[in-house]
């Protein structure tokens, strides 16, 4: 069974800080998503990679996909109160569905 | 398109009742999945349609769970029996075909088992 591991499990900042999320695996990705979940909603795809090396920028916010197609980070520039919520990765293992991580709660105060 | 439609929102229900769940996804999207989340946690895969074929089914999806996607438009999966650890958030995602598509969620059904 894949499994997929996100640190912190935690994260509570301040308005205007950077912070950095990760997510790992034992296993090699053939592709990897990360979404944000709000409370009492579905989660949102903000990206996906596939490439082992790919960066992706989304307006404040890197993606990096890791060389060795294990791990990924995402990296928040200047965050504020709106990017408060669960960020999720999502692996494929080469199968047909994404296994998912369980998440980092951010919480960005003001 | 509006995007991925859930109904019901929220469901309570009494222990040992069934319970059926409906999804509509976007209506280009061929791939249709379900999902269970608890809280503290992340989405769990239970089953996957390509169309209306049900392609593969989580252990997690026990005898009590059923689900049909019975034209390859919407889906429903319901719960027989339903017991207390049944009690979660249910997420339908459809998505197109390809390494690269994206899921798109639903708002969830809230299941409470009392």
């Amino acid at each position: 069974t894949q499994l997929l591991e996100q640190s912190p499990q935690f994260l509570s900042i301040q308005e205007g800080e950077n912070l950095t999320v990760y997510c790992n695996s034992s296993s090699v990705f053939s592709s990897l998503q990360w979404y944000r979940q709000e409370p009492g909603e579905g989660p949102v795809l903000l990206v996906t990679v596939v490439t082992g090396g790919e960066v992706k920028k989304l307006k404040r916010l890197t993606f990096q996909f890791g060389d060795a197609r294990k791990d990924s980070s995402l990296h928040i520039t200047a965050a504020q109160p709106g990017d408060t919520g669960l960020y999720l990765c999502a692996g494929d293992f080469y199968g047909q569905n994404f296994v998912f991580g369980p998440g980092t709660r951010l919480s960005v105060l003001p | 398109d509006t995007g991925v439609s859930q109904d019901p929102r929220h469901k309570i229900t009494k222990r040992g009742q069934n319970v059926t769940f409906r999804c509509d996804p976007i209506s280009e999207h061929n791939r249709l999945y379900w999902y269970r989340q608890t809280l503290g946690q992340g989405p769990e895969f239970l089953t996957y349609f390509q169309n209306e074929a049900q392609l593969e089914k989580s252990r997690l999806l026990s005898d009590r769970f059923s689900a049909e996607r019975p034209k390859g438009s919407f889906s429903t999966l319901e719960i027989q029996r339903t017991e207390q650890g049944d009690s979660a958030m249910y997420l339908c995602a459809s998505s197109g075909q390809g390494a690269t598509y994206g899921y798109t969620f639903g708002s969830g059904t809230r299941l409470t088992v009392v």
